[in-house]
């Protein structure tokens, strides 16, 4: 069974870091682009940034280019968000999901999240 | 940067009843590359058609995809106790990858 478990959220200042985690399991990690994309409160859905396979191809939002850093260590099953200034509107659920083949494409599995609080 | 407006906000119907949303895009989605998503509370988003009209894995057939170009639907056969929930479209024909706002389905 594929399974993406998020990890790492918290409440943090503006202005503060703060670094995301997803371990994968139940499927071949090394071999798929993993994207991540977040949920304001009570909003829809807002995609943040893709990782190829190999990590030779990241793409970002616009908006967030700069701030939010995309990685994974394909030897750990893991995928990785830092996030740096963040601000208040960043505040929301954080989800991994499995794209199906490149980016860009559709996300056949998420992960259940993991909130992100950026309040003084 | 193509924009997805999903309508009705809200729709309200009983148990049996037939759904049908729609998604319009601000420009034509390559390919009809479009993916529909099911969101219950507290949960995260589940597939459930892909490349416009292709069901995912153990959805049921109740639901069907439709459209090309800008315009684009969502239609839920018989309306199961499951189905009352937030459904998003998707368009991954070029980035930066969009969603709709949403379209709710509830009891009435």
């Amino acid at each position: 069974e594929v399974q993406l478990v998020e990890s790492g959220g918290g409440l943090v200042k503006p202005g503060g870091s703060l670094r995301l985690s997803c371990a994968a399991s139940g499927f071949i990690f090394s071999t798929y682009t993993i994207n991540w994309v977040r949920q304001a409160p009570g909003k829809g859905l807002e995609w943040v940034a893709s990782i190829s396979s190999s990590s030779a191809n990241i793409y970002y939002a616009d908006s967030l280019r700069g701030r939010f850093t995309v990685s994974r260590d394909n030897a750990k099953n893991s995928l990785y968000l830092q996030m740096n200034s963040l601000r208040v509107e960043d505040t929301a659920i954080y989800y991994c999901a499995r794209v199906r083949g490149s980016y860009p494409n559709y996300f056949d599995s998420w992960g259940q999240g993991t909130l992100v609080t950026v309040s003084s | 940067e193509i924009v997805l407006t999903q309508s009705p906000g809200t729709l309200s119907l009983s148990l049996g009843e037939r759904a049908t949303f729609s998604c319009r895009a601000s420009q034509s989605v390559s390919r009809g590359y479009v993916a529909w998503y099911q969101q219950k509370p507290g949960q995260a988003p589940r597939l459930l058609i892909f490349d416009a009209s292709n069901r995912a894995t153990g959805i049921p057939d109740r639901f069907s995809g439709s459209g090309s170009g800008t315009d684009f639907t969502l239609t839920i056969g018989r309306l199961e106790p499951e189905d009352f929930a937030l459904y998003y479209c998707h368009q991954y024909g070029s980035s930066p990858l969009t969603f709709g706002g949403g379209t709710k389905v509830e009891i009435k």
